[in-house]
């Protein structure tokens, strides 16, 4: 089945700063990668994705990257804010299983 | 709009015990999963379905069951409730399309067993 590896898994950056969370994972057929924001105490709630025919999907501070050769994909959030800080987690999901298994997560923390 | 609805939100079990976890969704999403939570990790799948009367095993199924003759409905059982057990429950569901499968959580149960 797929396996989702998710690097690191804590990550400090200065406000301001940019910040990038790393995603691998093992099913060439997964096809769509979804990555989720939890805050504390919180539900997860998706903040940003991207299907296996497009390498690179951005919205405003936040840019999702993926390698379908290397099995990677990545998560990049520019001029950030302390209002970031939270736990991200990334996913994998392919129409053979509809499965969705998640990354380990990463706690992100912006320093002042 | 109520989404994804699970109760209760808080509960402690003595090990042993038994208890349902209850999940309901508006949405008319197709498909529903039941992921756990441990303390300072990721989530981890439990069971999902893709559809009523339909339910497949996820990554960590032992000591659970589930069932799923509605729509709506995706109710997770702990049968013989143990420590290891202690996690938060999310419920999810979502409608698989051509831009995606969108999954949206419950807001989740905290479990405890003692």
């Amino acid at each position: 089945g797929e396996n989702v590896e998710q690097h690191p898994s804590t990550l400090s950056v200065q406000e301001g700063d940019s910040a990038v969370i790393k995603c691998t994972y093992s099913d060439s057929a997964s096809n769509y990668f979804p990555w989720y924001k939890q805050e504390l105490g919180k539900r997860p709630q998706l903040i940003i994705d991207i299907r296996s025919n497009v390498g690179e999907k951005k919205d405003q501070r936040i840019a999702v990257t993926l390698n379908k050769t290397a099995k990677h994909f990545s998560l990049h959030i520019t001029e950030t804010q302390p209002e970031d800080s939270a736990v991200y987690f990334c996913a994998a999901s392919s129409n053979r299983d509809d499965k969705i298994i998640f990354g380990k997560g990463t706690r992100l923390h912006i320093l002042p | 709009n109520a989404g994804v609805t699970q109760t209760p939100k808080f509960r402690i079990l003595k090990i042993g015990q038994s208890m349902t976890l209850q999940c309901t969704q508006d949405m008319n999403h197709n498909y529903m999963y039941w992921y756990r939570q441990d303390p300072g990790m990721g989530l981890k799948l439990i069971y999902y379905s893709v559809g009523a009367g339909i339910t497949d095993k996820g990554e960590v199924p032992n000591g659970y069951n589930v069932s799923r003759s509605t729509t709506e409905d995706f109710p997770l059982r702990l049968e013989l409730a143990a420590p290891s057990q202690t996690s938060v429950y999310f419920c999810a569901s979502s409608t698989p399309g051509s831009s995606g499968n969108t999954i949206y959580f419950g807001e989740g149960s905290w479990l405890t067993v003692v």
